[in-house]
């Protein structure tokens, strides 16, 4: 069965630059939902999107952005980077019409920060 | 590899009456376990932790859960259920050496019957 699929898998940048992780969710999922995990650190909620609404948001700083497109893939967009920003970003999919909003979560995007 | 397991799909409960939620898992060395709740199209939310010391760990919303290293288990509890406690409860487990990668169950749903 088709899995939520981010992209790239790694990533290295300078502080100050930018980045763009893309999802893409679980063919039929309606809804993404961002996380981040810093090193040794639990799981943050960032932000997620229905039906290319955002409909929720949690600590997300306000230098990334992030947005749902019409095939319902996501970018998180994040810029001027700082050393603080290296963790494992994941996106999870579910779907409205699915079992109980059940989230399925990607393998993560690494991000490091030089 | 760690993994996680919930076996039960839906837990139904009457309001008043104690939940449990239950999780199993699998991990090498000392596990970091933890509930998350999610409601509908939310991101998830945290509850509760265990890293070391008392077995019988509380959280947020009356909830608590019980680590048991014997039978790798870490089961969610609470002593008298509300209906608001219905929602999406999701275990994870975190490796503790590398980078500490989080390992998400696949949710059961608890069901408050009023």
């Amino acid at each position: 069965a088709a899995g939520v699929i981010q992209s790239p898998r790694h990533l290295i940048k300078e502080k100050r630059e930018t980045a763009t992780l893309k999802c893409y969710p679980i063919p039929r999922h309606d809804t993404v939902y961002w996380y981040q995990q810093g090193p040794g650190q639990d799981p943050q909620f960032l932000i997620s999107f229905y039906e290319k609404m955002q409909s929720d948001k949690g600590s997300i700083p306000d230098r990334f952005s992030a947005q749902q497109f019409s095939d319902y893939h996501s970018e998180l967009n994040m810029s001027s980077l700082e050393l603080g920003d290296s963790a494992l970003y994941f996106c999870a999919s579910s779907s409205t019409g699915g079992r109980y909003n059940e989230q399925f979560f990607g393998p993560g995007t690494r991000l490091t920060v030089l | 590899a760690q993994s996680v397991a919930q076996p039960e799909d839906q837990v139904n409960v009457a309001e008043g009456n104690p939940l449990t939620v239950k999780c199993t898992y699998s991990v090498s060395g000392n596990p970091y376990l933890f509930w998350y709740v999610q409601y509908p199209n939310r991101g998830l939310q945290f509850l509760l932790k265990y890293i070391t010391g008392d077995n019988l760990v509380k959280g947020s919303y009356g909830f608590e859960a019980e680590f048991n290293k014997s039978q790798t288990s870490f089961h969610l509890k609470k002593p008298s259920a509300l209906v608001s406690d219905s929602a999406l409860y999701f275990c994870a487990v975190r490796d503790m050496t590398g980078y500490q990668k989080v390992t998400f169950g696949i949710g059961t749903k608890l069901q408050v019957i009023p």
